[in-house]
């Protein structure tokens, strides 16, 4: 079964406490990327990857941390940094080409601090 | 300002109504536009990419304005299942990978 996933779907975490999302593909796309969505708002890059072992800051990089090891996968680490980490977690892919950069969704993780 | 900002909803609209969402956008050398649609509690998903000439697919057509500024989505006879958020998203290509998300206009389509 082809797309993107991500686990765990609900999360909960103590305050001072690292977590980490996963995110997997299988779609063959080369760049990958985190969003933090807030309740009636609209989605915040936290990190992006375009290859493997490498990765920029989004708009709100801090208090989080991410790798890019392999092709396929690209988890986040929420770290006890983050002062408000409470949100929905989406990880997107897409080919890494001007003409073809259409981004596609997983279905995403809620962490909840306790 | 903004980057990217919606029409404020919500939209309450009855069934087989039109109903047109605009999205201005700050940035004049804005390469790419999408309309994403998000049902509650779950992840966007592409509903359209939005061309220079505008296009349509069934009872959506999406145009682009580059002079304004602004990308529009048109619903015709909308339908029950049509109620979600749209997002507007838009990408700048000098900021490779990057693109901004507008916070969503909130569409209801009431029997």
């Amino acid at each position: 079964d082809g797309g993107i996933t991500q686990s765990p779907k609900y999360l909960f975490r103590k305050e001072g406490q690292n977590v980490t999302l996963s995110c997997e593909q299988n779609l063959n796309h080369d760049a990958m990327y985190w969003y933090r969505q807030d309740p009636g708002q609209g989605l915040r890059l936290i990190y992006y990857s375009q290859i493997v072992n490498d990765f920029q800051k989004g708009d709100i990089a801090e208090g989080y941390s991410v790798s890019r090891e392999k092709k396929e996968s690209f988890p986040l680490t929420v770290t006890s940094a983050q002062k408000n980490p409470t949100a929905f977690y989406l990880c997107a892919t897409s080919w890494a080409r001007t003409d073809s950069d259409t981004q596609y969704f997983g279905p995403g993780t809620r962490l909840t601090v306790l | 300002r903004k980057e990217v900002e919606q029409d404020p909803g919500p939209f309450n609209v009855p069934e087989g109504a039109t109903v047109a969402f605009n999205c201005t956008y700050s940035n004049s050398a804005s390469q790419s536009f999408f309309w994403y649609r998000q049902d509650c509690r779950k992840e966007p998903k592409l509903l359209m990419s939005v061309y220079s000439s505008g296009n349509e697919d069934g009872r959506f057509t999406a145009q682009l304005n580059r002079a304004s500024q602004y990308i529009s989505l048109l619903i015709r006879d909308s339908k029950l299942s049509d109620s979600a958020t749209y997002l507007c998203v838009v990408k700048y290509n000098t900021n490779a990978g990057k693109s901004t998300f507008g916070d969503g206009t909130t569409l209801t389509v009431k029997p």
